[in-house]
């Protein structure tokens, strides 16, 4: 079945610098991926996606890009601020539900 | 639409009585997840419905653990007997799609059981 790997676990920036989250995955078949960003105390909730016929979208200051080939993609914050804080997941989608990575607790050095 | 609603937010129990999780999903949406989620174990799909029907529940962990969706509205989990190494934060999230859309999770009911 699929599996997701994401890295690093623990990601500490400074605030206004760029943040890289990357996931891998193993099944070819998979079409689907959603990064989910958690809060403390707080319900994930999905900030940007992307489908495997795009190999990049951006929104404002974030942006993921997708290599089908490998088999990764990755998420892409700039210009971080201190409400980027929290955990974020990344997921695949495999035949019918998502696989979701283990989370990067995101800390931003003020 | 509120959102998906879930309650209670918080529940503390002693180990071997019953718990009893609600949630509401937004309405129009066919798939509705139930997620457990630790620190040890990240967030796992527990079950998911289609319709009102029960489509995939191998991440329910025990027989001590069973959903219910009885209407388009809402939805059961409930675990009995409660043992401590349930205790997590339960997610209740809908859907239009079962895997290439988003989810809208609840605030989560969390869950200690002593």
């Amino acid at each position: 079945g699929e599996n997701v790997e994401q890295h690093p676990s623990t990601l500490s920036v400074q605030e206004g610098d760029s943040a890289v989250i990357k996931c891998t995955y193993s099944d070819s078949a998979s079409n689907y991926f959603p990064w989910y960003k958690q809060e403390l105390g707080k319900r994930p909730q999905l900030i940007i996606d992307i489908r495997s016929n795009v190999g990049e979208k951006k929104d404002q200051r974030i942006a993921v890009t997708l290599n089908k080939t490998a088999k990764h993609f990755s998420l892409h914050i700039t210009e971080t601020q201190p409400e980027d804080s929290a955990v974020y997941f990344c997921a695949a989608s495999s035949n019918y539900q998502l696989i979701w990575g283990a989370g990067t607790k995101l800390i931003i050095k003020p | 639409d509120a959102g998906v609603i879930q309650s209670p937010r918080h529940e503390v129990t002693e180990m071997g009585q019953e718990v009893t999780l609600r949630c509401k999903p937004i309405s129009g949406h066919d798939y509705l997840f139930w997620y457990r989620q630790t620190m040890m174990r990240g967030l796992e799909l527990l079950i998911y419905f289609n319709n009102n029907v029960p489509i995939d529940d191998s991440g329910m962990p025990e027989d001590r653990f069973s959903a219910k969706m009885p209407n388009a509205s809402f939805s059961t989990l409930k675990i009995q007997p409660s043992e401590p190494r349930d205790s997590a934060v339960y997610f209740c999230a809908s859907s239009l799609t079962a895997k290439a859309g988003e989810l809208f999770f609840g605030e989560g009911s969390r869950l200690t059981v002593l």
